[in-house]
């Protein structure tokens, strides 16, 4: 069954980068995208972006210019770096894998993405 | 982007309750829409994917229907494990979005 933890500061200063990592545990780590998503404070969810195995990223264009995902595939680990941190960026961050499979649809088969599993989460605040 | 909006927002029920909750989005995705229970201080758990195929592990009193533009979440009996937020996600493109959530609470 496939894990996920992760770590990084929890407490940052405005302008400070975020630094985030996220280990995979008892899965395979190629054949997927994996996903960083956050969730400011009894607000909703908010997809950041993802990296596959060989280091292709998908970014969410609203955040694209301070986001860096990376990879370290010898370790099964990613990382996430958010630059220039305000209060705004205050939120628990998710490590997430996209996991990808068919479904039979109308006597097709289809393929589908769906978020799971996900790691335990990481508040991260934002404070001068 | 593709927005999401869910209905209601918050919902009181009782348990055995029939319950739905609605996912409508800004544009048609087919069936590309997955469904998620949150726990207060726990991360997402994935119900549903593909609109309607119920996650290994996942109760049967959940199901998903719908397509296109208008999808909808039914547990079919509530028990006291289910009073929690729910969440929409659209996986048509990206970015990647999701619903604001809908509170399911204890009446």
């Amino acid at each position: 069954q496939v894990q996920l933890q992760q770590w990084g500061a929890g407490l940052l200063k405005p302008s400070e980068t975020l630094s985030l990592t996220c280990a995979v545990y008892g899965g395979s780590f190629s054949g997927y995208y994996w996903s960083w998503i956050r969730q400011p404070p009894g607000k909703g969810l908010e997809w950041i972006g993802k990296i596959n195995h060989s280091g292709s990223t998908n970014y969410n264009p609203s955040l694209k210019s301070r986001v860096t995902i990376s990879i370290d595939a010898s370790k099964n680990q990613f990382s996430l770096k958010l630059s220039s941190v305000t209060a705004a960026d205050t939120a628990v961050y998710y490590c997430a894998r996209e996991t990808r499979g068919q479904v039979v649809v109308v006597a097709a088969n289809w393929w589908y993405n769906w978020f799971d599993p996900w790691g335990q989460g990481t508040l991260v605040t934002v404070s001068s | 982007d593709i927005q999401m909006t869910q209905s209601p927002s918050s919902l009181s029920a009782s348990v055995g309750d029939r319950v739905t909750i609605t996912c409508r989005a800004s544009q048609s995705i087919s069936s590309y829409l997955n469904w998620y229970q949150q726990k207060p201080g726990k991360a997402p758990k994935l119900l549903i994917y593909a609109a309607s195929s119920l996650q290994s592990g996942v109760p049967s009193r959940f199901s998903g229907s719908g397509s296109g533009t208008d999808f909808t979440l039914t547990i079919s009996s509530l028990q006291p494990e289910d009073f929690a937020t729910y969440f929409c996600q659209q996986s048509y493109t990206t970015p990647r979005t999701f619903g604001q959530g809908t509170k399911l609470e204890i009446k």
